[in-house]
Parts: C-alpha cells; structure tokens; sequence
C-alpha cells in the first residue's frame, strides 16, 4: 500500500497524558498537512509542512500541541497534558510539489486518521 | 477563503443520479471549486475540482455556471457505496506556495436501497 499510512488508528487515554500520533506520507510527496476533525464537522487545518519546514500553524494549535518532521519524511504531532476538548480524529494528508501549474487538482491524499479518546 | 454553503443531508435511492449544490457567491477570480468525498472513519477522498463550465470524470460530473457563485456535483445512478459526506471546497491555487484545505460542514448523502 502506497497510500498515507496513520498509526497508531486508535488512542484512548486518561487527561493530563502526553500522546504521540505518527504519519508516514506519500514517498514522493514533499508537502504534509495535519488536521483535526470533531464529530459532524469538516476537518479543520492544524499545520503544515514543506519538507522538514514547518511553514503554517493555525490558532487551533495551542502550546500543547508540536509537530516536527525532522528529515522530511514521516511527521509525528504530539499533545501534551491531554484535554477531553482534545477527543477528535486526527487526519495527515500529502501532496505534491507543484508550483505555478494552474489547472493541476487542489489534491491532498488523506490517511485514515487516528481517533483519540481523552477519558 | 471563499465561504460556502450546501445542504446539511440529502437521501437518495440506488440507480439515481444526485445533485449537491454548493453556493459560493464570494468566490475570487483565482478560486477553483473542489469536492471531496469521505466515508465513516475515513479521511477525506478526492473527487472533482474545476474552474468554470464543466468538468466530467470517471466518477462524477462538476456543473459551474458562468457567474461561479455556485457549483453542483452531479453522482450519476448512486449506489449504496455513495453514502457518504461531500465537501465543497473554495480557494486559490497554490497560494504561497501550498494550499491548506479549508472545509465546512459538508453534505451527508444517505443512500437508500
């Protein structure tokens, strides 16, 4: 499977725990994007990447939030001192490198997400 | 990024074909118009994406008129597998040099045997 892979899918944990989620993109694909996805909503951009640069953080991505990429491959996004505001799936997606080519589709490849439980 | 509006639920039968709208009516000069599909605990899936007119792939077709305030996906005879929330999407491409997805609610398509 070539696909975006996301582990682990499932992660229960008690408030006040630190947990790690990894995402391993697209081999090829130099852009990497986390997002976060509540119950009946859309999802909602956390961060992005180009590479091993972190280029964008949204507000959503408080001080206990980090996300690192560190050779430009996989990325890992880790809480720390979890909430029970914190319980959503959380989605990486890859895309990529294509400057300047209009018309090319606005494609993002989407894991499957790792849903987090903060008891 | 351009806000947009579609219906919250849609249901259908098997062998239907389906229309979501989706109202756009801030869309900029240099937006494109973009769907993706996702099933339960799955991430999004890429479906569609055009400009202006229509576009057609092998999955579904993307009807946008010439003012662009608003663009309908066209499922041709859905089937059970369809079921699924559809977003419509709104932005610029490769605005400084990436582009961040931006999504709504989207459309709950309950497809019905």
């Amino acid at each position: 499977d070539t696909g975006v892979s996301q582990d682990p899918r499932h992660k229960i944990t008690k408030r006040g725990q630190n947990v790690t989620f990894r995402c391993d993109p697209i081999s090829e694909h130099n852009r990497l994007y986390w997002y976060r996805q509540t119950l009946g909503q859309g999802p909602e951009f956390l961060t992005y990447f180009q590479n091993e640069a972190q280029l964008e953080k949204s507000r959503l991505l408080s001080d206990r939030f980090s996300a690192e990429r560190p050779k430009g491959s996989f990325s890992t996004l880790e809480i720390q001192r979890t909430e029970q505001g914190d319980s959503a799936m959380y989605l990486c997606a890859s895309s990529p490198a294509r400057p300047g080519l209009a018309g090319v589709p606005n494609e993002q490849f989407f894991g499957p997400g790792t849903r987090l439980t903060v008891l | 990024l351009a806000k947009t509006t579609q219906p919250i639920s849609m249901d259908s039968y098997e062998g239907q074909e389906v229309n979501i709208t989706c109202s756009h009516n801030n869309i900029a000069t240099n937006d494109y118009i973009t769907w993706y599909q996702q099933f339960p605990s799955q991430g999004p899936r890429f479906i569609i994406q055009g400009y202006k007119t229509k576009v057609t792939n092998e999955v579904a077709s993307l009807f946008i008129p010439a003012d662009r305030k608003s663009s309908t996906l066209s499922l041709p005879r859905v089937s059970l597998s369809d079921t699924a929330v559809y977003y419509c999407l709104v932005g610029a491409m490769f605005s400084g040099g990436y582009n961040k997805l931006i999504f709504g609610a989207g459309t709950r398509l309950a497809v019905h045997p």
